[in-house]
């Protein structure tokens, strides 16, 4: 089935280590986000790519960093800099930029502090 | 960029219809009407959105008001499968607007009792 895959499902960072989280999509989509979301709130973007090899900041992009070598993938590095990356981590894409097509997510990646 | 309100909790007995409303009263004319559920611990599960007219899905009814400031979610049967948080979220339709993101509020928890 298509859909998008998210891995591991948990992760622990230690004390000025860089993580990255993967996230895999097999559904042809261009437009790919990386969401951050904390306990009892909503998600906020930290990341976006419109087509490979272009990705833009969000709302949220200090201490993280990602690439978009393929159309299918698009890895979130969590960075040393990120001084509270303890968080539920999402990743979503879309076929269409605008605003007429849903966002599809994966189930997940939780980052916590060891 | 235009918030939406949501009621922090509701709750429905099962086979009962539920209407979760939504304002949004700043909302602009390229702006979507996009709900999505979640789980805990699970990614934002799509369920219906809308630009002007109202919709119906196999999932759920989406009633938008005619001046657009407000929205509401109709589940015809509430069943505890559909127990989980719901997201009323405006999408930009500019591909320029941070590449159409998600807006997330705080959603409303939707608890059902058998």
């Amino acid at each position: 089935d298509g859909g998008i895959t998210q891995s591991p499902k948990y992760l622990f960072r230690k004390e000025g280590q860089n993580v990255t989280l993967s996230c895999e999509q097999n559904l042809n989509h261009d437009a790919m986000y990386w969401y951050r979301q904390d306990p009892g709130q909503g998600l906020r973007l930290i990341y976006y790519s419109q087509i490979v090899n272009d990705f833009q900041k969000g709302d949220i992009a200090e201490g993280y960093s990602v690439s978009r070598e393929k159309k299918e993938s698009f890895p979130l590095t969590v960075t040393s800099a990120q001084k509270n990356p303890t968080a539920f981590y999402l990743c979503a894409s879309t076929v269409d930029r605008g605003g007429n097509q849903p966002q599809h997510f994966g189930d997940g990646t939780r980052l916590s502090i060891l | 960029d235009a918030k939406t309100t949501q009621p922090n909790s509701m709750e429905s007995n099962e086979e009962e219809p539920v209407h979760l409303p939504c304002n949004h009263s700043t909302i602009s004319g390229t702006d979507y009407i996009h709900w999505y559920r979640q789980l805990p611990s699970q990614g934002p599960e799509y369920v219906i959105h809308g630009l002007t007219s109202n919709v119906n899905n196999r999932m759920a009814s989406l009633a938008i008001a005619e001046d657009r400031k407000s929205s509401t979610l109709i589940l015809h049967r509430a069943t505890l499968r559909d127990a989980a948080v719901y997201y009323c979220i405006l999408r930009s339709s500019h591909i320029y607007n941070q590449g159409g993101k998600l807006i997330f509020g705080q959603g409303t928890e939707l608890s059902v009792k058998p």
